[in-house]
């Protein structure tokens, strides 16, 4: 069964520094998203990327955040300078057409901000 | 804002019995109602949807009921397992954005079944 995956699984990283999350959507799914979850929390929107331009952002995707899809498999979610606060579990998920609301998502990426 | 949020945060239930999971909404303006399923260690995992015209869908052992007059919906599952044990999202979709648009979730009930 096709499966969304992502890379790395754990991510540690020093304040201010940069890191990109990758993300290998389901191969036929058209529309991508990220979402993180910090620890004991709910899962919350980042952002949707369709057709290879950003659809749709939540308040917390600000400018230190950047999304790509460099190729035509990967996805990834760039922070430029992590902050504390940014340590959380992010996921990466995809849609296929005519699907509205089967989001696939993958294991994510727990990223560690010291 | 509109928040969808969660009447119990955990469930307890033995092997074989029913178990009702509860969230309680307050965007009565979203198109789409959602139970996704979060084992350890993994991603959300889509269990079964709602339109908002709709009532009632049922799918394989899950059951979900919505009722618009009090902003309440709840995913009743059948003769429950222990690989049913994870956390239990409702999500929406909201109206006024893409049909693909993004899900917002709420708080999360954990569910242990006893063997």
């Amino acid at each position: 069964e096709p499966e969304v995956t992502q890379t790395p699984s754990h991510q540690v990283t020093q304040m201010g520094q940069e890191v990109i999350l990758r993300c290998v959507p389901i191969s036929n799914h058209l529309y991508f998203y990220w979402y993180r979850q910090i620890l004991g929390q709910k899962v919350e929107f980042l952002v949707s990327f369709y057709n290879n331009e950003i659809s749709e952002k939540s308040e917390i995707f600000d400018d230190q955040f950047s999304v790509e899809r460099p190729d035509g498999s990967n996805f990834t979610l760039k922070i430029r300078s992590t902050k504390l606060e940014d340590s959380a579990m992010y996921f990466c998920a995809s849609l296929r057409q005519g699907s509205y609301n089967e989001q696939f998502f993958g294991p994510g990426t727990r990223l560690t901000v010291l | 804002g509109e928040s969808v949020g969660l009447h119990l945060p955990t469930l307890s239930v033995q092997e074989g019995d029913n178990s009702i999971i509860n969230c309680a909404y307050s965007n009565s303006a979203s198109d789409y109602f959602i139970w996704y399923k979060q084992e350890s260690g993994k991603g959300p995992q889509f269990i079964i949807d709602i339109r908002s015209n709709m009532d009632k869908r049922q799918g394989q052992r899950v059951t979900v009921l919505l009722n618009k007059t009090v902003k309440h919906l709840s995913l009743q599952i059948a003769a429950t397992q222990p690989g049913d044990s994870a956390v239990y999202f409702c999500a929406e979709k909201g109206a006024g954005g893409t049909s693909y648009g993004k899900l917002t979730f709420g708080q999360g009930t954990i569910l242990t079944v006893h063997p």
